[in-house]
């Protein structure tokens, strides 16, 4: 059975302060990963989607990768922000389950 | 830009009460999800729903919960029998395509059992 785990549970920077989220899975035989964002009391906002065949994708400030036979995603945050405070997610679609997800890392970034 | 929407927003119900929430993906989407997060917990999956059937579900899915697509733009959870363990949020998803897709979240109903 697929587990996600996420490292730190909880973080916080002082802002532009660059700074890297892990996630850990299980079982390496995934279709993607995908991170999102999530504000306190709100829905789940797509960040980055890596293919089982990337190694990494870029949005913005956001650089995502992935090294798939040991089973780890990264999530980099360049020059952080105040609006980046949330909970970040990582969720993996492997197997019969379409998204198993870790429970999150909240950043805080402290003006 | 797109959006999954989702109705209510927040719903109270006594427990024992049945309860339907609703969902209206993003048109020309072909799959559709629902997923759980208890407060605190992580995001759970509930089921997927491909051409008008389940195509997977998970252990949660009991008999106690159902989903349709009643016609070609909504797409519902039904809970008959709400317990208090089925306070959470509850996100609808859509996916364009197959597993190679984003999935695009609503911004979830919050269920409140009393």
């Amino acid at each position: 059975k697929q587990e996600v785990t996420q490292i730190p549970a909880a973080l916080s920077v002082p802002e532009g302060e660059n700074l890297v989220l892990n996630c850990s899975f299980t079982d390496s035989a995934i279709y993607n990963l995908q991170w999102f964002r999530q504000d306190p009391g709100k829905g789940l906002t797509s960040l980055l989607l890596i293919q089982s065949s990337q190694r990494e994708q870029t949005s913005g400030r956001l650089n995502a990768s992935l090294d798939k036979s040991s089973g780890r995603s990264t999530l980099y945050i360049a020059a952080s922000q105040p609006g980046d405070s949330a909970t970040y997610l990582c969720a993996v679609y492997s197997g019969n389950t379409p998204l198993v997800f870790g429970k999150g890392t909240r950043l805080s970034v402290i003006a | 830009e797109p959006e999954v929407t989702q109705t209510p927003s927040h719903q109270v119900t006594q427990m024992g009460q049945e309860v339907i929430l609703r969902c209206v993906p993003i048109s020309n989407h072909l799959y559709f999800y629902w997923y759980r997060q208890i407060l605190g917990q992580k995001v759970e999956f509930l089921v997927s729903f491909y051409n008008n059937e389940i195509s997977e579900k998970s252990e949660i899915f009991d008999d106690q919960f159902s989903v349709e697509r009643p016609d070609g733009s909504n797409f519902t959870l039904k809970i008959r029998s709400t317990k208090l363990e089925d306070s959470a949020m509850y996100f609808c998803a859509s996916m364009a395509g197959g597993r190679t897709d984003t999935q695009y979240f609503g911004p979830g109903t919050r269920l409140t059992v009393l």
